[in-house]
Formats: C-alpha cells, structure tokens, sequence
C-alpha cells in the first residue's frame, strides 16, 4: 500500500524553541493531507486540512499561529509547533490522501513530541 | 475537537476467540466508515471499510458491520490472536466533506 513518512519520529526540545515536523507521501501525490494530535489513551483528535498550494483548515479551537502548516508540494506538508510549551506535549500524527480521492487515507507513524 | 475520547474501554479475550467491538458514530450525514487499528506508538493502521449502502463487509478474519438505523459499527476478529491486541478505532467521513473523524478507541487485549 501506500506509504507516508514523518520525520522526525520523536522530538524533545525545550519550552519556547519551534519545532518541525514532516510528513510526505513517498510512492504518490497527496492533494490532500491532514494533521491530528493524540494524548495518552486517548483518541485522534483533527487539527487542519491542508490541500496543496492553498491555506490550511483548521479545526475549532486549533490556533493556526501556534500550528503552521505548510503543504507546498503533492508530496510533502510540514507542521511547525511554535514557541513550544510542556502542554504542546502530544503525539503527531499526519496522513495523506490522493489525487484519485478514493477515501481512503494513508497514516504516517506519527511524531512523538517532548516539551521541556 | 471531534469525538475525542477521554478513557479507552478495554476488552479482554482470550487467544482463539472471538472479538466483537462496537463503535457508535455520531452523524447521520456520515457516508463512509472505517476501522483503525493502532499499536502502541505507531500511526493508524487500515483494517476495513464500508460505505453507508452497505451493512456488512467482509475481510481476511474481520467483519465489519454497519447499522445506520442506530448509528452503530461493529468489528468482528475471528480466531483473535496476540498480534491482534491493540487499540482499534472507528472513523467516519461525512459526504462531501474531506475529513475523517475519529471515535473513542477500545483496547484490545489478547491473552494467550
């Protein structure tokens, strides 16, 4: 199947510093990508839609100048955590749909983020 | 956020059984479902789908099954093994609309 890459798989940084997080479709084109973030036992919660070559969507309560978001090719969209907090903490989970727009969504293996 | 669960229910099976786990979804608009499973951290996997004309799905060891009446999904895992436990969440699309929302994952634990 599909394949969708993030990098990096774990970050830890201090409080106040950004981070980058990518995610990229390594074997098609993703018109579409989305952006979710997992606590610990809990479930996938939407943070933005980013389609390529336009602003992303953000979700209610999702603040897009904390959470930028970048999808400027078919194959890669990033996601920068800025002036990161300890509350940022959370889990990172990409995914990426194609240009046939089957339905079916390919999932990155997330982004494991650490604030100090 | 949508559908954001707070506590995962957990199940417990023994090797060999049978695994029955339910999702209620929330929107009646909703047109395409899916079941996810997710290992501890690793990304979603896909299990299985099924769109709202259908009630039932049949995969390698899974079914799925759809009652749109109540609004309920359900994943079955024949002869369940260890490699099987995991947490498992449904997701629903709504139509016409691009994102996936995800519900309250169960934990699936498998004994041997």
């Amino acid at each position: 199947g599909a394949v969708v890459s993030q990098h990096p798989s774990w970050v830890i940084c201090k409080s106040g510093t950004s981070v980058k997080i990518e995610c990229r479709s390594l074997d098609f084109q993703a018109t579409t990508m989305f952006w979710y973030r997992q606590f610990p036992k809990q479930s996938l919660m939407l943070m933005a839609t980013s389609n390529e070559g336009s602003k992303a969507t953000y979700e209610q309560g999702v603040e897009k100048d904390k959470f930028l978001i970048n999808h400027a090719s078919l194959t890669l969209s990033t996601l920068t955590v800025t002036s990161a907090h300890p509350e940022d903490s959370s889990f990172y989970i990409c995914s990426a749909r194609g240009q046939q727009n089957t339905g079916e969504l390919f999932f990155g293996e997330g982004s494991r983020l650490t604030v100090l | 956020g949508e559908s954001v669960g707070l506590h995962l229910p957990t199940l417990s099976v023994q090797e060999g059984d049978n695994s029955i786990i339910n999702c209620a979804y929330s929107n009646s608009a909703s047109d395409y479902f899916i079941w996810y499973k997710q290992e501890s951290g690793k990304g979603p996997q896909f299990i299985i789908d099924i769109r709202s004309n259908m009630d039932k799905r049949q995969g390698q060891r899974v079914t799925v099954l759809l009652n749109k009446t109540v609004k309920h999904l359900s994943l079955q895992i024949a002869a369940t093994q260890p490699g099987d436990s995991a947490v498992y969440f449904c997701a629903e699309n709504k139509a016409g609309f691009q994102k996936l929302v995800f519900g309250t994952g169960t934990r699936l634990l498998v004994s041997p």
